[in-house]
Formats: structure tokens, C-alpha cells, sequence
């Protein structure tokens, strides 16, 4: 899987959009760009995924650029609940495993 | 959406004993489980495959013989820590994957184990 780059840390204000950022330009034509987030002490969760076009879903959209060396994950209006870890993954969509970086912790303030 | 459990959530053991975790598919099978460790402040790192049926498949550096692994049915893998030390406690978290809407894979975890060995 190709690796990722992501800022170590972030802050926003609650109700403000978050925008998270994740370099990824070793990406492969059939790799995807994953999100996944991790609430302190809980398991991950999955967020959102998409391979080269834009992508939004009930919880966040991901922006893809177009030489799909980075990514933008968006979430539009964050609250306290969002504080976690983010980790953005590339990967085939196939059924392999999770190779998870250092990620970004996103803190949100009120 | 799909739910993987864990049980037990929280465990604290005697240096020497063994403690066996469960990952549950609750409304889906799963032929693939996925076994995860985390350290404080560290990132998740793969231990292991279970596959349903078969042998498990250990990362390099992950005693098989140490953490033993069981994925007897479709819903069901099992990870056994034997002859459990101090420096395995950590968090143990399990993944399943299904097919979403666009043919590819995601991944759906289950809420870990926090396991605590004395």
C-alpha cells in the first residue's frame, strides 16, 4: 500500500468545517483513499472512501484531486463528538488489510 | 450498518494465565477476521488474519503460539492469549470486512479489548 502524510495534529471550533489533509503521492491507479477515525479507546470507525472522484456520505466528503496525489476530508459542521484520531489509508479495494499511520488528531473546542 | 462486538471489553489477568477475547459479526458473516494491537499512544498494528476454517495467518514478529487463534464459524474468531505477561497488555481490536456499494471492501472494527496483565 502506498504511504500517507497527514499534519499530526489540528484544531477547529465547534460548528465550523473541519477540512483534514492526507498527501498520498505514491498512489497507485487502483488504490483507494480510505478514512477512518478512532474516538480515544474505541475501535476504529470507517468514515468514507473513493477512488478518484468526489465523495460524500451522511458523515463527511472527501475531495480528491486530480492527479490524486492528496485528499481532503471535510466534515461540515464539527462537534465535540468528532475529537479523534483521523487516519487516511491507501489501498486496493479489494480484501486486504489496514495499514494505519500516525494520523491526525483532530481536536474540536467549543 | 454492520456491527462487529467484542467481549470482553475490559480485562485484567494474572501474569501466567490465559485470556481468551471474542469478535462477533452480529449482523453479517465474515469468512475474514482481522486481529489488531494498540500500545498507548501508538497507531493499530496487524497481529493476524482468521480465516473461517482455517489456519490463522500471523505477521512477522506475532508468536503464534502465544496468541492463539480460532474462527470455528462464520460469525465468530476467537484470540487467546496464553501464558499472559505484563508487556501484552494493550488494546486488542478485531475487523471484519464486507463489500459496499461500489464492489469494494471496508472495513468494520469492533469496539477492542483493553486487557491488563499484573
Amino acid at each position: 500500500d502506498a504511504k500517507t502524510t497527514q499534519p499530526p495534529s489540528m484544531d477547529c471550533a465547534e460548528g465550523r468545517a473541519a477540512n483534514l489533509p492526507c498527501n498520498h503521492s505514491t498512489i497507485s491507479g487502483n488504490e483507494y483513499v480510505y478514512w477512518y477515525r478512532q474516538i480515544h479507546s474505541q475501535g476504529p470507525q470507517y468514515i468514507i472512501h473513493g477512488l478518484k472522484n468526489n465523495e460524500t456520505n451522511e458523515m463527511a466528503s472527501l475531495i480528491i484531486t486530480e492527479d490524486r496525489k492528496s485528499s481532503t476530508l471535510i466534515l461540515p459542521h464539527a462537534t465535540l463528538r468528532d475529537t479523534a484520531v483521523y487516519y487516511c489509508i491507501v489501498r486496493v479495494g479489494g480484501y486486504s488489510t489496514l495499514t494505519f499511520g500516525k494520523g491526525t488528531m483532530l481536536l474540536v473546542s467549543p | 450498518g454492520a456491527v462487529v462486538s467484542q467481549h470482553p471489553s475490559w480485562v485484567i489477568c494474572k501474569s501466567g494465565t490465559s485470556v481468551k477475547i471474542e469478535c462477533r459479526s452480529l449482523d453479517f458473516q465474515a469468512t475474514t477476521m482481522f486481529w489488531y494491537r494498540q500500545f498507548p499512544k501508538q497507531s493499530l498494528m496487524l497481529m493476524a488474519t482468521s480465516n473461517e476454517g482455517s489456519k490463522a495467518t500471523y505477521e512477522q514478529g506475532v508468536e503464534k503460539d502465544k496468541f492463539l487463534i480460532n474462527h470455528a464459524s462464520l460469525t465468530l474468531s476467537t484470540l487467546t492469549v496464553t501464558s499472559a505477561h505484563p508487556e501484552d497488555s494493550s488494546f486488542y481490536i478485531c475487523s471484519a470486512p464486507i463489500m459496499g456499494g461500489t464492489r469494494t471492501y471496508e472495513q468494520y472494527f469492533g469496539p477492542g479489548t483493553r486487557l491488563t496483565v499484573t
